[in-house]
């Protein structure tokens, strides 16, 4: 089955530094991968996504994500973070091992941002 | 407004008590998704549906049961066999057109 791992909890960074979230995944064949964020007591947004194409990404709000296949990585990047950027961050991936298609989620990252 | 709406926001569960969360979208989406979200565990799939009548059991569906008979509205059941139910549950939605997943505001379930 597809699976999205997501390795760190929690991730700091001061505002206006460069930050990364990390998502390794594993799929049999090319995959169909997400980044979504979550505000406090409210559902998931969709950031951007990876389907073919330029490894590249480019999504809402400054955001951009990697595709690495060698690595099996999709990081999500912004150059300069801001205090409003603060929030949980889902990896996902497109799973169609069973027939049909559903959408499979990694645990999360926890992003704070430090004025 | 296109969207999808979860009802209630909140909703208290009593012992032996089967619950059901509404969840409805204006957005001609064929598919819908329940997802149940605990701290630490990230959305674990409980139940999809590809189209109207049809529906499939996700990675944790004990204690859980859905029907699917209008396109626009996707029901979930909250069994008194679901031994754990406190949770945030969030239902989702995506048309063919797109693989972008659209998500109501959820439903925050606590047991008395």
């Amino acid at each position: 089955a597809q699976s999205v791992a997501q390795p760190e909890d929690q991730v700091n960074v001061a505002e206006g530094n460069p930050l990364t979230v990390k998502c390794t995944y594993s799929v049999s064949g090319n995959p169909y991968l997400f980044w979504y964020v979550q505000y406090p007591n409210r559902g998931l947004q969709f950031l951007l996504k990876y389907i073919t194409g330029d490894n590249l990404v480019k999504g809402s709000y400054g955001f951009e994500a990697e595709f690495n296949k060698s690595q099996t990585s999709f990081h999500l990047k912004k150059p300069s973070a801001l205090v409003s950027d603060s929030a949980l961050y889902f990896c996902a991936v497109r799973d169609w091992s069973s027939g049909t298609y559903k959408y499979i989620f990694g645990t999360g990252t926890r992003l704070k941002v430090l004025a | 407004d296109g969207g999808i709406t979860q009802s209630p926001k909140y909703l208290f569960r009593k012992e032996g008590q089967n619950v059901t969360l509404s969840c409805e979208q204006n957005l001609n989406h064929d598919a819908m998704y329940w997802y149940r979200q605990d701290p630490g565990q990230g959305l674990r799939l409980i139940y999809y549906s590809q189209i109207v009548n049809d529906f499939q059991k996700g990675d944790i569906a004990e204690g859980y049961s859905v029907s699917r008979e209008k396109k626009e509205s996707f029901p979930l059941t909250v069994t008194s066999a679901q031994k754990n139910p406190t949770a945030f549950y969030l239902c989702a939605s995506n048309g063919q057109e797109s693989e972008k997943l659209f998500f109501g505001s959820g439903t925050q379930l606590s047991v008395l």
